[in-house]
């Protein structure tokens, strides 16, 4: 069993649509990350988060260490928010990360 | 400020054969972290150097090993490569006492 879940693995969205990924971890963390990767492999670190809510533009990230489950919202949804969004939980120095969920904004 | 850097971009080897990565990271930052990215397996920690030091390893054979020098750039190497270290390797920087961690572009790695 993976410590960390992501859901959806593919999402599909309209341009300007609420999007919405999960994230549900098993171990005890020190920080939860969303990170971002495009097509060809860059990876963006886009919120560390530790407990409550952030924001960045149209970003939002909360999470829920009680729950132990975080999500990240994308609003207003646009194609150049097409690619892979990973979930990766710090502990102990080592990172566990999920599987990523694809996401394609569709024009 | 520059971004962490890594060479080679690509790379082409043969079973058997032993590579070496690079990986520079942001400067001040003295945390270097190394993880492998593969379509089946997605992202899994390989080890994580500080202050030139091992500080964790992750769930891997011994053929991949790592060091980091004193002005922490780190190098990890891979023996006897096989078809399925195949995989996009990146590295990631941090700050001592930070959990933001910056990435690389990674090294892409195939083995014939």
């Amino acid at each position: 069993k993976n410590e960390v879940e992501q859901s959806p693995q593919n999402l599909t969205a309209q341009e300007g649509e609420f999007i919405t990924i999960n994230c549900s971890y098993s171990v005890g963390i020190s920080a939860l990350h969303w990170l971002q990767q495009h097509p060809g492999g860059g990876i963006v670190s886009l919120f560390m988060l530790s407990s409550g809510k952030k924001k960045h533009g149209r970003l939002i990230a909360t999470i829920n260490i009680q729950e132990k489950h975080s999500s990240l919202h994308i609003t207003a949804s646009h194609p150049r928010d097409s690619a892979v969004y990973i979930c990766a939980v710090g502990r102990d120095n080592q990172f566990y990360f999920g599987t990523g969920t694809s996401l394609t904004v569709i024009p | 400020k520059a971004g962490v850097t890594q060479t080679p971009r690509y790379l082409i080897k043969t079973r058997g054969q032993q590579v070496t990565l690079s990986c520079s990271p942001i400067s001040g930052h003295r945390s270097v972290s190394w993880y492998q990215q593969t379509p089946g397996q997605g992202l899994q920690f390989l080890f994580e150097y500080f202050s030139e030091t091992q500080r964790n390893k992750g769930n891997f054979p011994g053929r991949f090993s790592g060091r980091q020098f004193s002005n922490s750039r780190s190098e990890m190497n891979v023996s006897t490569l096989e078809l399925g270290d195949s995989a996009l390797y990146l590295c990631a920087s941090r700050r001592g006492g930070s959990d933001t961690q910056y990435f690389g572009p990674g090294t892409r790695l195939t083995v014939l």
